[in-house]
C-alpha cells in the first residue's frame, strides 16, 4: 500500500461528458504528479504540482484537460467533453522534496472507458 | 519519441531461477532511474532505484545495474516466486531544472512458470 489514493476507480462516460478525478497523495508530499497510461503502455506524464503551484504540463495536457491542487494536499484532474481516446488509466503519484531520491509513489489509478 | 526502452516486451522464467529484465535510455542527460512493477488492475509498484553516480544497487531480492557508457539498465530478481509476474517498468528522469516527471519505457511482461 502506497498510501496514494485515487478515486474513482472506474469511471464509464459518454462522449461528451465531462469527469473529474480525485487523487489524494501521501500526507506529507508535496509534489503530485498525473500520469496517463494506455493498455501496454508505460505511463506517460500529464502534469506536476509543487504545493498548490502547477509548474510543468505537458503537450499531452490538451485545452480540455485542467487539474487543480487548491490547497497543496489532493488534487483534482478534470476532463472536459471527453472522446474515445481518452480512454486509459490515469494515474496519481506523489513525491517528497527533500528525500534522497525524490522517488514517486503511484496509487491505484482510475480506469476511464468513453463510450 | 521515447528515450526509454526495452529489450524484450515479454519474458518466461521457471519458478526459483534469476529473471534479468533489461532496459535501453537514449538520453545522456538522464541522471535518476527507476524501476516499477505493475500487476494487472494496479498502479505502478517502486521497486528499486539507482542514480547515475552508481553503477550497481542492491535491494530484497533485486539488484539494478547501470552502464552509462552504453545507456543500459537491468533488473535482476533472485529466485523468482509467483508473485513476481507483472509488467516491469523502467523509467528516467533528467534532475536539472524544473523538470520531475519521468520518462517510461513500454514495459516488459514476467511470467514465472511453476
Amino acid at each position: 500500500d502506497t498510501g496514494v489514493s485515487q478515486d474513482p476507480r472506474h469511471k464509464i462516460t459518454k462522449r461528451g461528458q465531462n469527469v473529474t478525478f480525485r487523487c489524494d497523495p501521501i500526507s506529507e508530499h508535496n509534489r503530485l504528479y498525473w500520469y496517463r497510461q494506455t493498455l501496454g503502455q508505460g505511463p506517460e506524464f500529464l502534469t506536476y504540482f509543487q504545493n498548490e503551484a502547477q509548474l510543468e504540463k505537458s503537450r499531452l495536457l490538451s485545452d480540455r484537460f485542467s487539474a487543480e491542487r487548491p490547497k497543496g494536499s489532493f488534487s483534482t484532474l478534470e476532463i472536459q467533453r471527453t472522446e474515445q481516446g481518452d480512454s486509459a488509466m490515469y494515474l496519481c503519484a506523489s513525491s517528497l522534496t527533500g528525500a534522497v531520491y525524490n522517488e514517486q509513489f503511484f496509487g491505484p489509478g482510475t480506469r476511464l472507458t468513453v463510450l | 519519441g521515447e528515450s526509454v526502452g526495452l529489450h524484450l516486451p515479454t519474458l518466461s522464467v521457471q519458478e526459483g531461477d534469476n529473471s534479468i529484465i533489461n532496459c535501453a535510455y537514449s538520453n545522456s542527460a538522464s541522471d535518476y532511474f527507476i524501476w516499477y512493477k505493475q500487476e494487472s488492475g494496479k498502479g505502478p509498484q517502486f521497486i528499486i532505484d539507482i542514480r547515475s553516480n552508481m553503477d550497481k544497487r542492491q535491494g530484497q531480492r533485486v539488484t539494478v545495474l547501470l552502464n552509462k557508457t552504453v545507456k543500459h539498465l537491468s533488473l535482476q530478481i533472485a529466485a523468482t516466486q509467483p508473485g513476481d509476474s507483472a509488467v516491469y517498468f523502467c523509467a528516467e528522469r533528467i534532475s536539472s531544472g524544473s523538470a520531475r516527471q519521468l520518462t517510461f519505457g513500454s514495459g516488459t511482461q514476467l511470467t514465472v512458470l511453476p
